[in-house]
């Protein structure tokens, strides 16, 4: 089936600017994460989703940064006023359940660029 | 505080013989381990797992071998082939925690 698709691909903006970006999970995935790699880091935890709940937020660098999840499906990762700091490759991952031992499946990333 | 290090940030060998890469940790509390692959401009793709009952686990060309009482992990690729150029991310998780604390990353080149 489908994995896990991200959109938009790239996004440029301006400093202050809102930006959304979207993730669709694997269908049947119950559990729904956010990651952003920041040049020559590795990926950095921003929260989780078991269903549409978020039980874990303490990834979330500001509170300029904020994420839902509707229907246990599609969800989206808010950045208000966006720095320059900001700029990072963004990746969502699904997994069947958040239980040890469940691998997570990773989309292709935002590559997000604040001018 | 980086508590899952790959203190090497890239690796150069020859096609046929073998990678090892490498992977410390220093939370006692992990109990799964996971490698990643990772190619240029795609999303990080799993390869393999293991947990901290076990200290082996092989799939194919791809063997991990971890050391509790070091805190450490290895990833074998035997044979390596020039097609396993990438890079590769150790992680790691702690009980029922949903997220993967993730490594910085070593960038394996195969020479042909």
């Amino acid at each position: 089936g489908a994995g896990v698709s991200q959109s938009p691909s790239n996004k440029v903006t301006e400093k202050g600017k809102d930006v959304e970006l979207r993730c669709d999970p694997i269908s049947g995935h119950t559990a729904l994460y956010w990651y952003r790699q920041s040049l020559g880091q590795g990926l950095e935890f921003l929260i989780y989703f078991q269903g549409n709940s978020a039980p874990d937020k303490s990834g979330l660098p500001s509170d300029r940064f904020s994420a839902e999840r509707t229907g246990g499906s599609v969800s989206t990762l808010t950045i208000q006023r966006t720095q320059q700091e900001d700029s990072a490759v963004y990746f969502c991952a699904s997994s069947f359940m958040v239980l040890p031992y469940n691998e997570q499946f990773f989309g292709p990333g935002t590559r997000l660029t604040v001018l | 505080d980086q508590q899952v290090k790959q203190n090497s940030p890239s690796l150069s060998v020859q096609e046929g013989r073998i990678s090892i890469l490498n992977c410390d940790y220093t939370n006692s509390m992990f109990d799964y381990f996971l490698w990643y692959k990772k190619y240029p401009a795609e999303g990080p793709t799993f390869l393999i797992s293991i947990s901290s009952i076990k200290d082996k686990n092989e799939d194919g060309r791809f063997t991990v071998f971890l050391n509790k009482s070091a805190k450490h992990l290895s990833l074998h690729i035997v044979p390596s082939q020039p097609g396993d150029s990438a890079v590769y991310f150790c992680a790691a998780s702690a009980g029922s925690q949903g997220n993967l604390i993730f490594g910085k990353g070593t960038k394996l080149s195969v020479k042909p």
